[in-house]
């Protein structure tokens, strides 16, 4: 079974502090997508990348940096968290073509006091 | 620019009733596809349906069909005989293609459907 995973579900952190989130997909994707949920606002696009070491800015990239090493891990820094970074973040992962439906994780509850 | 609009923030539905959930979209894009998630409360979204713009045929899967209109750029979900367990927020999304050929999409702000027993 196909399957996407984060490392957190829920993370409380600082203002301030270096907070790493973490994907893992073990279907072989070459594109690998993380989103931020706010309530009223849908999921908008933070980062993608669509090869090891690869990225694109999404829609809203400021405050955040992205990291994929390997294949199948995409990591989300937020390099100094702030209050208006607490959101649930999803992580995605499709084939490269573009039509192929997204697969997600869980998601992690970030809050940042 | 591309966007994404459904304007039910809210719904309720009678349990084995069918519901309509609405979502508009614009883009200038001839190619493009239309997706709809759900997401329970447990989080975690899981794609229902997909279709594509030069798609003939309304896409189905199971219970769930997509009335797809383009010339009003229009693409409905309809729930038939609705259950229990579709009480959850449903997303619309649209893919959108750049340079780098990925499916990014962009989402609708989303549904929250309540199904009555």
């Amino acid at each position: 079974d196909v399957k996407v995973t984060q490392s957190s579900r829920y993370l409380v952190k600082r203002t301030g502090e270096k907070v790493f989130l973490e994907c893992v997909q073990d279907m072989d994707h070459e594109n690998m997508f993380w989103y931020r949920q706010d309530p009223g606002l849908g999921l908008r696009l933070i980062y993608f990348s669509y090869d090891v070491k690869m990225k694109e800015k999404g829609d809203i990239p400021e405050g955040y940096s992205v990291s994929r090493e390997k294949k199948e891990r995409f990591s989300l820094i937020l390099e100094s968290a702030s209050t208006n970074q607490t959101s649930m973040y999803l992580c995605a992962s499709e084939n490269s073509g573009g039509h192929d439906e997204q697969f997600f994780g869980p998601g992690t509850r970030l809050t940042v006091l | 620019a591309q966007k994404i609009t459904q304007t039910q923030p809210g719904m309720f539905v009678q349990e084995k009733e069918a519901v309509t959930l609405d979502c508009t979209y614009d883009t200038s894009d001839p190619s493009y596809g239309l997706f709809w998630y759900k997401q329970p409360s447990s989080g975690e979204m899981i794609f229902l349906i997909y279709q594509g713009s030069y798609d003939q045929q309304n896409a189905t899967e199971g219970r769930y069909s997509l009335n797809f209109q383009k010339a009003r750029k229009s693409a409905n979900l309809v729930i038939s005989a609705s259950q229990l367990g579709d009480s959850a927020m449903y997303f619309c999304a649209m893919s959108r293609h750049g340079s780098s050929n990925t499916g990014k999409l962009i989402f609708g702000q989303g549904t929250t459907l309540q199904v009555k027993p």
